[in-house]
């Protein structure tokens, strides 16, 4: 089993659409949870950490269920230059970091 | 803050030639990590060190890769005999310990090599 699983997508949204990717964890003792995001031919950068109360920047809202071991990301009112992987990661207790497939985006003028 | 870097950007070789790549992690960091990422997939973990030791290679392919990281600073990889199936971006990281003070929790990683097998 995956540690990490996420649906790949594509999504293919409209400008100003609201678009969530979710992901799910298989193991309950993982330590830290992120949403990163990799443009074509780059590496991935940190989007933003996810914290159990939930958390918001700007247009981007994520998510943590511990219970159901699940990570949601949100995008609100998406612009041309969200275009972008999204990455589900998790950090487990021996500091491994843990990566789903990644979800592709692509916002259509 | 200076970040992970890697070298070289882009290489090219034959099957069953060998090659080396290296990365020089953010200063402080403890934990360094190497990962493969083929195309259209996430980046799959082959090794983390934490210092100069090993604390996880369990999916490395130790009988053509392997790596070290002698100082418990900078690191190299190496491939040989290098396969097609090899070709792939091999991404560096790097982060601090969970729970050390005033550190964030995130990992940081280098621009990759990109590397061709014909």
């Amino acid at each position: 089993r995956k540690e990490v699983e996420q649906d790949p997508g594509p999504f293919n949204v409209p400008e100003g659409a609201t678009v969530a990717f979710n992901c799910t964890y298989s193991n309950s003792a993982s330590q830290s949870f992120f949403w990163y995001r990799q443009d074509c031919r780059k590496e991935p950068k940190l989007l933003m950490s996810v914290y159990s109360s939930g958390n918001e920047d700007g247009r981007f809202t994520a998510q943590l269920n511990r219970a159901s071991q699940y990570i949601s990301l949100l995008i609100r009112d998406s612009k041309l230059s969200d275009s972008a992987t999204y990455l589900c990661v998790v950090r487990g207790y021996g500091n491994q970091f843990y990566f789903g497939t990644g979800t592709s985006l692509t916002v259509i003028p | 803050e200076a970040g992970v870097a890697q070298s070289p950007r882009y290489k090219i070789i034959e099957k069953r030639q060998s090659v080396a790549f290296w990365c020089n992690p953010i200063s402080g960091h403890a934990t360094l990590y190497w990962y493969q990422q083929i195309l259209g997939q996430g980046p799959k973990l082959l090794i983390q060190f934490q210092n100069n030791g090993v604390v996880d290679d369990s999916q490395l392919p130790k009988d053509r890769f392997s790596a070290e990281r002698l100082k418990g600073v900078d690191s190299t990889l190496k491939i040989q005999p290098a396969k097609l199936e090899d070709s792939a971006v091999y991404l560096c990281a790097s982060s601090s310990l969970l729970g050390q003070a005033g550190m964030n929790t995130e990992a940081f990683f280098g621009q990759g090599t990109r590397l061709t097998v014909v």
